[in-house]
């Protein structure tokens, strides 16, 4: 089975922009959660979706939103980018309430 | 919410050593896994240990569920299991569930 993907793999901004990222779970898998890394902040969790709803959210500002569609693909998206916002975003699959797998990651960086 | 303490933050060791990796956390947990992220940042999964002893190769891992605590050993390490090597915990919530991570331990394997 092809594993978790996740496009793209580097992403460069600037403030005030706007960014897309995309991930593909594991085939079978429909639920897919977002996590944030940062140095400062470790690993947060930002959303989670499952059949195309969204289950559950983080502690995170309204600029951060997500959807899955029919196929289990997930994007999210951050608009009004703040410098805060480098990180790397992580993607994780499962089936539900067991193993995530997670990602490659999409590495942000915002000038 | 549940508070998740990995031990201790750095560990540098010589080809060849063993060592143990610990993480407690603070309320009962139906889901605990082990990743090791790589250097391009992807968190590979090790172990998925609710309770009891698995072991993969020179990993092997146990958690006792009753007293909070999960362990990670590493024997004869190799310079490829530097990196670091998170604990994260599945708690389920009014709808969906997320993924509560430690902080991580940095292991440095020197040749």
């Amino acid at each position: 089975k092809a594993g978790v993907t996740q496009t793209p793999r580097y992403l460069i901004k600037t403030r005030g922009q706007q960014v897309t990222l995309s991930c593909s779970p594991i085939s079978g898998h429909r639920s897919v959660s977002w996590y944030q890394q940062t140095p400062g902040q470790g690993l947060q969790f930002l959303f989670e979706y499952f059949s195309e709803t969204q289950r559950n959210k983080g502690n995170f500002p309204g600029r951060f939103s997500g959807r899955q569609f029919s196929n289990s693909r997930s994007e999210m998206n951050v608009s009004t980018l703040e410098l805060g916002d480098s990180a790397l975003y992580l993607c994780a699959s499962s089936l539900g309430t067991d193993s995530q797998f997670f990602g490659p990651g999409t590495r942000l960086t915002v000038l | 919410g549940i508070q998740v303490e990995q031990s201790p933050p750095d560990l540098i060791l010589q080809e060849g050593a063993n060592s143990t990796l610990r993480c407690n956390f603070s309320d009962s947990v139906n889901n605990l896994q082990w990743f090791h992220q790589n250097p391009w940042g992807q968190l590979i999964n090790l172990f998925y240990i609710p309770s009891g002893t698995k072991q993969n190769g020179r990993l092997s891992a146990t958690t006792v569920a009753t007293e909070r605590y999960s362990l990670l050993y590493i024997s004869s390490s190799q310079t490829t299991d530097s990196g670091v090597y998170f604990c994260a915990v599945l708690i389920p919530e009014t709808s969906g569930s997320r993924l509560t991570f430690g902080e991580g331990t940095q292991l440095t394997v020197n040749p």
